[in-house]
């Protein structure tokens, strides 16, 4: 049961770039909205997550945009750097003691 | 602070064998996962312990699939007999109990059944 569908599958961007991945999400008990970045041979490691009750979270070049009305949710990379080539998963989770549902991902590459 | 360990990194075995993962989580960390990761697809949970106890493992094939998590701290993924469909990345995962749903995710494990 897909209840987080991500998009794009892939993104190209230029170095310095702005890159945007946007998910949308089916159940409205969801409260928590991660963020994560797995590079090749890695685990997911958290980037950056938000929760419904602000509709935007910025940590250095990662902004989360939150639209509940819409039940969407999008990161966006400021200045995107080859470094920053790697898949991104967001997720959604419920009240403590639900699991965490990932999106499919998106395979980003930044051209330097 | 040591990560999550997760052992072996490959696996790679015939089809109908038997296959175990082990997983040491980040000290501390009460609540342990184990996901299933297939390529180009986000992880998707097998099982999560709290403490010593499975408290969500609907998911977990339980006809091939068994997990153990003994003294709460280090765990175990067994899958007896593997089959071609199995051939994915096994990922472990620790947090504090569920504090803000941060999880800390180990490299897992890929495995490749013949």
């Amino acid at each position: 049961q897909q209840q987080v569908k991500q998009s794009p599958q892939s993104l190209i961007v230029q170095k310095g770039g702005i890159s945007i991945i946007n998910c949308a999400y089916e159940n409205t008990a969801f409260d928590y909205f991660p963020w994560y970045q797995q590079f090749p041979g890695k685990g997911p490691a958290l980037l950056i997550a938000i929760r419904p009750d602000v509709s935007e979270k910025k940590e250095g070049r990662f902004t989360i945009s939150f639209n509940k009305s819409a039940k969407q949710f999008s990161l966006h990379i400021m200045d995107s750097q080859p470094g920053d080539s790697a898949t991104y998963f967001c997720a959604a989770k419920g009240a403590s003691g639900s699991r965490l549902t990932f999106g499919e991902g998106t395979q980003l590459t930044v051209n330097p | 602070e040591a990560g999550v360990v997760q052992s072996p990194r490959y696996k790679i075995i015939e089809k109908k064998q038997p296959v175990a993962f082990w997983c040491n989580p980040i000290s501390g960390h009460n609540t342990l996962y184990w996901y299933l990761q297939n390529l180009g697809q986000g992880p998707e949970l097998l099982i999560r312990y709290e403490n010593e106890e499975a408290v969500d493992d609907s998911q977990l094939p339980k006809d091939r699939f068994s997990a153990e998590r003994l003294k709460g701290v280090d765990s175990t993924l067994k899958i007896q007999p593997a089959e071609l469909g199995d051939s994915a990345v096994y990922l472990c995962a620790s947090s504090l109990v569920q504090a803000g749903g941060e999880q800390f995710f180990g490299p897992g494990t890929r495995l490749t059944v013949l």
